[in-house]
């Protein structure tokens, strides 16, 4: 199985900070990588897939990065909107595998 | 509107099957675009992906759990389902059912049910 490693676990931030969450993949998924916005009570919702590609309707502040392993998701500047917890996922291989998550939470 | 819907018990007891509903509306189970998909998230917990699954062939089971799952799609109904047998308390979770396309480009969950809350316990 790849394993997801996703860091930190937390970030405390507050509005119009600049936000980078990391994923590290246990081995290469090229770039089948997606991230995911989920708020409490709420299913996931895709912001970014293909490493690099936005989802429509998802605001341009959100932009990821990577190939291989190492994969980022960035915030360029935090909204009220973007508290949430945020997940990594590949899809290069089965068994598709998600990271542990990153809480946004307001400093 | 697209939109997917899952049903089934909230509460099942230890040893027992766990049995879950997800309707598709708007669209149709029929795609040949996409896999229909099962995904759990214990509480305060991250996601677990369980099953994807076309209409008519190409099911893929997580691993860890497949020797306990069966699933299937009803294209009459217009839905899937899951069954989880011998359930523990390890089954608690959130179930969600998802659609990812069957291209790589095309991979991730792009659309989710609102989940299903399901606790084992006696």
């Amino acid at each position: 199985d790849i394993q997801m490693t996703q860091s930190p676990s937390t970030v405390s931030a507050s509005v119009g900070d600049r936000v980078t969450v990391t994923c590290r993949a246990s081995q290469s998924i090229s770039y089948w990588m997606a991230w995911y916005q989920q708020k409490p009570g709420k299913a996931p919702k895709v912001l970014i897939s293909k490493a690099t590609s936005l989802e429509s309707g998802v605001p341009s502040r959100f932009s990821g990065s990577g190939f291989g392993t190492d994969f980022t998701l960035t915030i360029s500047s935090l909204q009220p909107d973007d508290f949430a917890t945020y997940f990594c996922q590949q899809y290069n291989s089965y068994p598709l595998t998600f990271g542990g998550g990153t809480r946004v939470e307001i400093k | 509107q697209l939109q997917l819907q899952e049903s089934g018990p909230g509460l099942v007891k230890p040893s027992e099957t766990l049995s879950l509903t997800c309707n598709l509306s708007g669209g149709s189970v029929t795609s040949s675009s996409h896999y229909w998909a099962w995904i759990r998230q214990a509480p305060g917990r991250g996601l677990e992906w369980i099953a994807n699954m076309f209409h008519y062939e190409s099911t893929y089971y997580n691993p860890s759990l497949k020797s306990r799952i069966a699933t299937s799609v009803d294209t009459s109904k217009n839905q899937f389902s899951l069954n989880l047998t011998s359930v523990t308390a390890a089954d608690t979770a959130v179930y969600y059912c998802a659609r990812r396309g069957t291209t790589l480009n095309y991979g991730s969950f792009d659309l989710w049910g609102q989940g299903v809350m399901v606790t084992v316990s006696s």
